[in-house]
């Protein structure tokens, strides 16, 4: 069975402060996919970054980067020098390769302060 | 229109009514999705079509709880004799497919549903 697990529920640092969300999954399929969303407080989720199970590279895209490790099961998510406007709850989740729902982790709920 | 479009954005209702939830989809998404956030939880997983056609219900909670998508387009989400445990956040999102896995989804708003 498929499971998303997401243990620091709420996390909490100062801006500019580096700060790692961390996902561990579980599936029993070869070929998967990794996601992460932002839930603003405005409540819309938006999609940040799809990984497939055979790519393993890391991902920088500005102040965001993901590390994939297929060894751990784990696809972590860090922040570089945070801003405020991070400020949001983070969902990871996992769809398989058959396709159908995606499954999601409870969320982190980081808080970025000035 | 440009996004998921849900309504109504916030739903009050009494023990025992029924409710029914919309969720416009963005055109040409062809799979659509149903999805439960209860005050500090995660997502879960109510249904999902694929077209008109539900492959996976398994995360309705109760019998009281059914969707329909007509025209491959709009979807509804109807709760009969709501419970005061059915108050949470109802997403909707939409995919160009949901075959392969890897698409991603477009969320909705949300209906923010509250049974007093």
């Amino acid at each position: 069975a498929q499971k998303v697990t997401q243990a620091q529920t709420e996390i909490s640092v100062v801006e500019k402060e580096d700060v790692t969300l961390d996902c561990v999954y579980e599936t029993r399929d070869t070929t998967y996919y990794l996601f992460w969303y932002k839930q603003p407080p405005s409540g819309e989720l938006v999609f940040l970054i799809r990984r497939n199970s055979f790519d393993e590279q890391n991902e920088i895209s500005g102040r965001y980067s993901w590390n994939f490790q297929k060894s751990t099961s784990s696809f972590n998510f860090t922040i570089t020098a945070s801003q405020v406007v991070d400020s949001a709850v983070y969902f990871c989740a996992l769809s398989e390769a058959r396709g159908g729902k995606l499954i999601f982790g409870q969320g982190t709920e980081l808080s970025v302060k000035p | 229109g440009a996004g998921v479009s849900q309504s109504p954005s916030n739903k009050v209702t009494e023990k025992g009514k029924d409710v029914e939830l919309r969720c416009d989809p963005i055109s040409g998404h062809t799979a659509l999705y149903w999805y439960r956030q209860s005050l500090g939880q995660g997502l879960e997983f109510l249904i999902y079509f694929q077209g008109n056609s539900a492959p996976d219900k398994s995360g309705l909670p109760s019998d009281r709880f059914s969707a329909e998508r007509t025209g491959g387009s709009v979807s509804t989400l109807t709760i009969q004799r709501t419970q005061q445990e059915d108050s949470a956040v109802y997403l909707c999102a939409s995919s160009l497919a949901s075959s392969g896995g890897q698409e991603k989804l477009f969320f909705g708003s949300g209906t923010q549903l509250s049974v007093l």
